[in-house]
């Protein structure tokens, strides 16, 4: 069974900053992994799917990169309401999340 | 408009028995796949198990198979998942969600649900 691991746990940051975050698989996936926004009392809203396509509406300052172990979701410019969980999947199993909170 | 709309919250007692529903609209439900998702309370994203609304080919996660039942009606375009006999540690939030790739893109509003004594 493959094992998801993202990094870091939390990150803090202010409006108009970089967030980069990272999922690990423990073993290669491919180009099958997709990024999850979760804000709270929401359910999960997709974002990246196949590593690096942005589903249907997201803007573009979401992106995604990787393939094989290692993956990498960027916002480019942190908004206000993407202060949120983001999670990472490869088909069966989801990584453990990382929330992205105001610094 | 493509959606999926759970069934309201539910407090059961331990060893009740309980079948959620979730109805899909506004797609050809017959030809995507429809996952159940656990989130219990303060935690992350569980995958419970997903179904072929089609032929109701049904996979299990390893954690939750014999634990719960998936299945699907598509003469109503809706999708169950049941448990014979509840615990307290199926106290979450579950959310249904349908795929048309490798990941879920449309998702139910989630159904919580409480059992407790």
């Amino acid at each position: 069974e493959i094992v998801l691991t993202q990094s870091p746990a939390t990150l803090s940051l202010s409006p108009g900053e970089r967030a980069t975050l990272s999922c690990r698989a423990s073993q290669s996936v491919s180009s099958y992994l997709a990024w999850y926004q979760q804000k709270p009392g929401q359910a999960p809203r997709l974002l990246i799917y196949d590593a690096s396509n942005r589903a249907t509406g997201i803007p573009a300052r979401f992106s995604g990169s990787g393939s094989g172990t290692d993956f990498t979701l960027t916002i480019s410019s942190l908004e206000p309401e993407d202060f949120a969980v983001y999670y990472c999947q490869q088909l069966s199993t989801f990584g453990p999340g990382t929330k992205v909170d105001i610094k | 408009e493509v959606q999926l709309v759970q069934s309201g919250a539910e407090v059961k007692k331990p060893g009740e028995s309980l079948k959620i529903s979730c109805k899909g609209s506004g797609y050809s439900f017959t030809s995507y796949w429809i996952g159940w998702v656990r989130q219990m309370p303060g935690k992350g994203l569980e995958w419970m198990g997903i179904i072929y609304p089609g032929d109701s080919d049904t996979r299990y996660s390893p954690s939750f198979q014999g634990q719960v039942t998936i299945s699907a009606d598509k003469s109503i375009s809706t999708a169950y998942l049941q448990w014979s006999s509840l615990k307290a540690s199926d106290t979450a939030m579950y959310y249904c969600a349908s795929t048309g790739t490798d990941a879920f893109d449309i998702w139910g509003q989630g159904t919580m649900v409480t059992v407790s004594s």
